[in-house]
């Protein structure tokens, strides 16, 4: 049974500051996402990781992917308040039968001023 | 997503009664998932389909059953709802490209 673990889980930092978010997995893909959710909100697709040393970049946000450690780590670089929000990694297993994802239980980033 | 409609977007029911919810797609994908997200657990793979009539349980099917007679609709319905199933539920679509989520429904079950 594929595990994913995320941490921390809850994450409380200031602006202007650096943090980085892991993500760990427990059984061999190449495949994984990071989302964002707000409050009562859907998920919002933020990095669709597709290989082993792939590394992505939007904004203040940037996301790396190492397979032979199975892990991911969701890099913040001078938070803002406008980051906070609840971040969720995701493993995608593909087999035979399709595609399906397996979910970190997420990170709750709040930003302080 | 403009692509995913999930309905109703909330609903509070009775324990025991049946309950479904409705996910529609526009996008023509072949795959269609349904997590259900509480905290503490992310979200979790109820079932999942990768055609008409095609379906397989994911992790936590248990009290759950899944229709899809059309590409572009997915049902889910609870037999006979719990306080356990009370929970947000999400539609998705997607391959390993990437996925898209619907709004989501909120049940509520009292």
């Amino acid at each position: 049974e594929l595990k994913v673990e995320q941490n921390p889980l809850f994450l409380s930092m200031q602006e202007g500051k650096n943090y980085t978010i892991y993500c760990n997995y427990s059984t061999t893909s190449d495949r994984l996402y990071w989302y964002r959710q707000d409050p009562g909100k859907s998920l919002e697709s933020l990095f669709v990781l597709l290989s082993n040393g792939a590394v992505k970049q939007e904004g203040r946000l940037m996301a790396s992917l190492d397979t032979k450690a199975r892990l991911s780590t969701l890099h913040i670089t001078a938070a803002v308040h406008d980051l906070s929000a609840t971040y969720f990694c995701a493993v995608d297993i593909g087999e035979t039968s399709g595609s399906r994802l397996t979910f970190g239980e997420g990170t709750q980033l709040t930003v302080n001023p | 997503d403009a692509g995913i409609t999930q309905s109703p977007r909330h609903k509070v029911t009775e324990t025991g009664t049946p309950v479904t919810l409705r996910c529609h797609q526009t996008e023509n994908h072949r795959y269609m998932y349904w997590y259900r997200q509480d905290p503490g657990h992310g979200l979790r793979l109820i079932h999942y389909s990768y055609g008409v009539k095609d379906t397989d349980k994911g992790e936590v099917s248990d009290g759950y059953s899944v229709s899809r007679s059309k590409t572009e609709d997915f049902l889910l319905t609870l037999e006979s709802a719990t306080s356990s199933q009370t929970s947000v539920y999400f539609c998705a679509t997607g391959t390993g490209y990437g996925y898209t989520f619907g709004s989501g429904t909120r049940l509520t079950v009292v």
